[in-house]
């Protein structure tokens, strides 16, 4: 079973940065894409972005609100995908989680981990 | 960008009765490579994440009870759920992972008549 774990959420000041940590594991990491999507409260679902497998070169993608100013990364020694996030707005905050795909010819959806919440505020 | 349209936003609907969700995609959504459309559906309880019921528009994610079924193709979608069961009070979203941005629809919300 595919297992996801993010951590390094909490409060930080508008204009600061944080890095989000996501551990996976039950899943041969090497081959997913991993993908960040961030929930404030009380509203939808919003993507962020996603960086893809060695094999597609770690390809990454971001949203217009976070391009330039968040950056993915991932380590596959270590099973982990971070979320590098800096110049931080007010309306960055949000719960952030991270999700696998996984590909079997074509990047499939997977769990999702419990998030990480985010309060950037003076 | 791809805009995913959920309706209704919210449905009430009796215990043991049919609930049914639709999602339209403002382009095609189908790999042609595999013939699939690039479309799932997550169910959200409170305080909980997402979770994977549907993708490839129909596929049921492992675990997933077979009261739930996906359907639909190219730019239509429906998530129905059979029988309805006091667990499944939630918001439901749908997603195209066609192309990025991925992007989600607003929610249902269902809730229990």
């Amino acid at each position: 079973e595919v297992q996801v774990v993010e951590s390094g959420g909490g409060l930080v000041q508008p204009g600061g940065s944080l890095k989000l940590s996501c551990a996976a594991s039950g899943i041969t990491f090497s081959d997913v894409a991993m993908h960040w999507v961030r929930q404030a409260s009380g509203e939808g679902l919003e993507w962020v972005g996603r960086i893809r497998s060695k094999t597609n070169n770690y390809a990454t993608a971001y949203a217009a609100s976070v391009k330039g100013r968040f950056t993915i990364s991932r380590d596959d020694s270590k099973n982990t995908a971070y979320l590098q996030m800096n110049s931080l707005k007010t309306e960055d905050t949000a719960v952030y989680y991270c999700t696998p795909f996984i590909w079997s010819g074509y990047y499939t959806p997977s769990n999702w981990g419990q998030g990480s919440l985010v309060t950037v505020s003076s | 960008d791809i805009v995913m349209t959920q309706s209704p936003d919210s449905l009430a609907v009796s215990l043991g009765e049919r609930a049914t969700i639709n999602c339209k995609s403002s382009q095609s959504v189908l790999y042609s490579s595999n013939n699939k459309n690039c479309l799932a559906w997550y169910q959200q309880k409170p305080g909980q994440p997402p979770k994977l019921l549907i993708y490839w528009a129909s596929t049921r994610e492992s675990g997933v009870p077979d009261r739930f079924s996906g359907s639909g193709s190219g730019t239509d979608f429906t998530l129905t759920i059979s029988s309805l069961q006091a667990e499944d009070v939630a918001i439901y979203y749908c997603q195209q992972y066609y192309s990025t941005p991925l992007t989600f629809g607003g929610g249902t919300k269902v809730e229990i008549k």
